[in-house]
């Protein structure tokens, strides 16, 4: 079993509709979630980085971080075809070592 | 402009041939890191430094050899050891040791002739 569990879609949704991304995890010990958004042949860009439980907010981005259920999201409000890219979480118990999910591609259609 | 700066974009590697993936960056960050992205299987960690003059290994470090002789630069050699080296490889810096986000570069594509 994988440490990180991430669905890998692909997932396509309509413009404007709200996107729900999600990744299990088995390591109790994370306590630091990350996001990041990957487009096809460039890096991974860090959208939202939260420690421990709870929610937080960035302009149409939310992300949530449940640790008794093991369980984060991202969610997207307001869906732009721009925002069509690979998702990837990722976390880490406090030190460098980061453990990431195999992504989500994600398209958004006009 | 501050960034990672990976180099080349595209490299081919020749059977029982040494290539090495230039990773640059003007952050002023102490931590460096490398990563392989294979289709499917997400980014596993390769080597990472703390520190100049320091590093560790990864994952998946067989194959692969690292060097940090300056702070912002963190040089990745395949070796012919690495059997199977397509794939996408990242490089990431952050500020710090523990519990700092980390920042990407744009990658090098590696592909076998």
């Amino acid at each position: 079993q994988k440490e990180v569990e991430q669905d890998p879609g692909p997932l396509s949704v309509p413009e404007g509709a709200i996107v729900s991304l999600n990744c299990t995890y088995s390591n109790s010990a994370f306590q630091y979630f990350m996001w990041y958004r990957q487009y096809s042949r460039k890096g991974p860009e860090l959208l939202m980085y939260t420690y421990s439980s709870g929610n937080k907010e960035d302009g149409r981005f939310t992300a949530q971080v449940d640790k008794s259920s093991k369980y984060i999201s991202l969610f997207i409000r307001d869906s732009q075809p721009s925002d069509s890219a690979t998702y990837l979480c990722a976390m880490s118990e406090g030190a460098q070592k980061l453990v990431f999910g195999q992504g989500t591609r994600l398209t958004i259609n006009p | 402009d501050g960034g990672i700066t990976q180099s080349p974009k595209y490299l081919f590697r020749k059977e029982g041939q040494n290539v090495t993936l230039s990773c640059e960056q003007n952050l002023n960050h102490d931590a460096m890191y490398w990563y392989r992205q294979d289709p499917g299987q997400g980014l596993r960690l390769i080597y990472y430094s703390q520190i100049v003059n320091d590093f560790q290994k990864g994952d998946i470090a067989e194959g692969y050899s690292v060097s940090r002789e300056k702070k912002e630069s963190f040089p990745l050699t395949v070796t012919s050891a690495q059997k199977n080296p397509t794939a996408f490889y990242l490089c990431a810096s952050s500020i710090s040791a523990a519990n700092q986000p980390q920042h990407f570069g744009d990658g090098t594509r590696l592909s076998i002739l």
